[in-house]
C-alpha cells in the first residue's frame, strides 16, 4: 500500500531537548515535504526536498533542520525545542513539486507539545 | 510563494444541501488541486484542475476553474455529515519547479 509514514504520532518534549521526527515514504517520490499547522494559520512549509541531498527552506525553517540522505526517508530534526514550535506537522510527498499536477501524499501528522 | 485564499473560512450546512467554496490566487497556473482534511489528520487529494479545462466532475465533486479571475470553486452536491472536514485549494504557479502550496483552508459542517 502506498503511504506516508511519521512517527511519532505524538509527543511531548520540554524546551531544549533535542528531537527528531521520523518520515519515510514507499513510493519512490522523489519530493518530500515538511508542513507545520497551527489553528488559523493553515499549513505552512517549513523544509522541502527535490531529491537525495538537496534540501531547500520553505516558508518558516526557522528552529528546523532536515537531511535527505536515502530518497524514502526525510526526518525533520529540532535541535532545541521551543513552545513555539508546539504544532502538528505533516511529512508529504510526490513525484515532483507540483508543478505537472503530481498529487501529493500526506503522512498521518505528527501533534507535537513542547513544554 | 503563492498560495490560495479559499473563502469562506467557515460554513455550515444541512445535510442533503450543496456546498460551495471558492479559491482565489494571483498569478498565473499550471493547475490546481483540491485537497480534504478530516480532523487531524493527514491531507488527501479530492481533484486536479489543469489551467486549459473549465470544469471537472468527481462523483458529488465539481470543481471550476476561471483564469481569467484567477479562481476555482468546489461544489460539493447532496451533501452528507460525512462530508464535514476542512478543504484546501493548491495553486501550482507556472515556472521551473513551480510548488504546489496551501492555504488556511475552509472548515465545512455538514449537520444531520
Amino acid at each position: 500500500e502506498a503511504q506516508v509514514t511519521q512517527n511519532p504520532r505524538y509527543l511531548i518534549t520540554v524546551t531544549g531537548k533535542k528531537l527528531t521526527v521520523t518520515c519515510s515514504q514507499n513510493m519512490n517520490h522523489e519530493y518530500m515535504s515538511w508542513y507545520r499547522q497551527d489553528p488559523g494559520l493553515g499549513l505552512r512549509q517549513i523544509y522541502y526536498s527535490m531529491n537525495v541531498e538537496v534540501t531547500d527552506k520553505g516558508d518558516v525553517p526557522e528552529g528546523y533542520k532536515v537531511s535527505r540522505k536515502e530518497k524514502r526517508n526525510f526526518p525533520l530534526i529540532l535541535e532545541s525545542p521551543s513552545p513555539n514550535q508546539t504544532s502538528l506537522y505533516f511529512c508529504a510527498s510526490s513525484w515532483t513539486s507540483g508543478g505537472a499536477g503530481d498529487t501529493q501524499y500526506f503522512g498521518p501528522g505528527t501533534r507535537l507539545t513542547v513544554l | 510563494s503563492q498560495q490560495g485564499e479559499e473563502d469562506p473560512q467557515a460554513l455550515s450546512i444541512q445535510e442533503g444541501e450543496n456546498a460551495t467554496m471558492n479559491c482565489s490566487y494571483k498569478t498565473s497556473i499550471n493547475n490546481l488541486q483540491w485537497y480534504r482534511q478530516n480532523s487531524g489528520r493527514g491531507l488527501v487529494h479530492l481533484i486536479l484542475i489543469r489551467s486549459n479545462e473549465r470544469e471537472k466532475h468527481s462523483g458529488r465533486l465539481r470543481v471550476t476553474l476561471d483564469t481569467s479571475k484567477k479562481s476555482s470553486s468546489l461544489l460539493i452536491t447532496a451533501s452528507r455529515a460525512a462530508d464535514t472536514a476542512s478543504y484546501f485549494c493548491a495553486p501550482s504557479p507556472t515556472g521551473a519547479n513551480s510548488k504546489l502550496t496551501f492555504g488556511k483552508g475552509i472548515t465545512l459542517s455538514v449537520r444531520p
